[in-house]
C-alpha cells in the first residue's frame, strides 16, 4: 500500500505557467520534505516541514512556493516555470529517523 | 554545513559476486543517522539500509551490510550475492538526530551495474 502520494506522475506544463504538485502520505510524519532532482544528479532539497514549521533552503528560487495545510497533504507551487525547472520533483515523509520517499512527479516544461 | 562525498560515479558487477560502494561524510556532531538510499529506473527512492553513529554494531540487511568507521566517517556499503535487480543509483545520505532541521544531505549517487 502506499504511503506516499505523489500526483500526478508526470506533469506537463506551459513556460511561465503556474503548477502545482501534490503529496499526500498516510503516515502521519510531522516531518516532510520536497526535493528536486535532474536527471544523473543527487536529489536537492528545496524547503521541508517540521510539522507547520516552514524551512527553505537558502539557495530554493522565490520561484517555488509550499503549502502544507494539514499533517497528511504538501504541495509544491511553481509559480513561473521555466525550462530549467523540468525535473523529478520528489515528497518524503520522516519520522523516527526514517524517510519515505514518493514515487515522484517528472515535470516537463514546455 | 555537512557534507556527503561518494568517490565512484558508477561500479559493476558480476552477478552472485560482492561490490562495496564507498562513502565519506563531514559532520561535526556526534549523534546522526547515515543511510543507503537506492533508486532504481522507476525512480522511486527505496531506504536499504540505515546506521545510528552511536551504535558501534554495522547495520546488515539480509545481502546488503555497511562497514561503519566513525572516527574515519567513512560509511560503505557491500552487497553480496548481487543480483540483476540490484542494478541501481545508490546514494549515500546523513540525517542529523537532534533539532527541528531534520534535512536529509545526499551524495552525488554511484551507478551499480550487474553485468549477468
Amino acid at each position: 500500500d502506499a504511503m506516499v502520494i505523489q500526483n500526478p506522475r508526470y506533469q506537463v506544463t506551459q513556460f511561465g505557467k503556474p503548477v502545482t504538485l501534490s503529496c499526500s502520505q498516510t503516515l502521519n510524519h510531522n516531518v516532510m520534505y520536497w526535493y528536486q532532482q535532474k536527471s544523473s544528479q543527487a536529489p536537492k532539497l528545496l524547503f521541508h516541514y517540521y510539522d507547520k514549521d516552514f524551512n527553505n533552503e537558502a539557495d530554493t528560487p522565490d520561484n517555488f512556493q509550499s503549502r502544507r495545510p494539514n499533517t497528511s497533504f504538501c504541495f509544491l507551487d511553481i509559480r513561473s516555470p521555466g525550462l530549467g525547472d523540468a525535473a523529478m520533483y520528489l515528497c518524503a515523509t520522516s519520522k523516527s529517523g526514517r524517510a519515505f520517499f514518493g514515487q515522484g512527479t517528472r515535470l516537463t516544461v514546455v | 554545513a555537512q557534507t556527503v562525498t561518494q568517490s565512484q560515479p558508477e561500479m559493476s558487477v558480476q552477478e552472485a559476486e560482492t561490490v562495496t560502494l564507498s562513502c565519506t561524510y563531514d559532520t561535526s556532531e556526534s549523534d546522526y543517522y547515515l543511510f543507503w538510499y537506492k533508486q532504481p529506473p522507476s525512480r522511486q527512492m527505496i531506504l536499504v539500509i540505515r546506521q545510528e553513529a552511536y551504535k558501534q554494531q554495522n547495520a546488515t540487511e539480509n545481502r546488503f551490510s555497511v562497514n561503519f568507521q566513525k572516527a574515519a566517517k567513512s560509511f560503505s556499503l557491500k552487497i553480496s550475492d548481487s543480483q540483476l535487480g540490484d542494478a541501481a543509483m545508490y546514494f549515500c545520505a546523513y540525517r542529523r538526530k537532534q533539532g527541528g532541521s531534520e534535512k536529509l544531505v545526499f551524495g552525488k549517487g554511484t551507478k551499480l551495474t550487474v553485468n549477468p
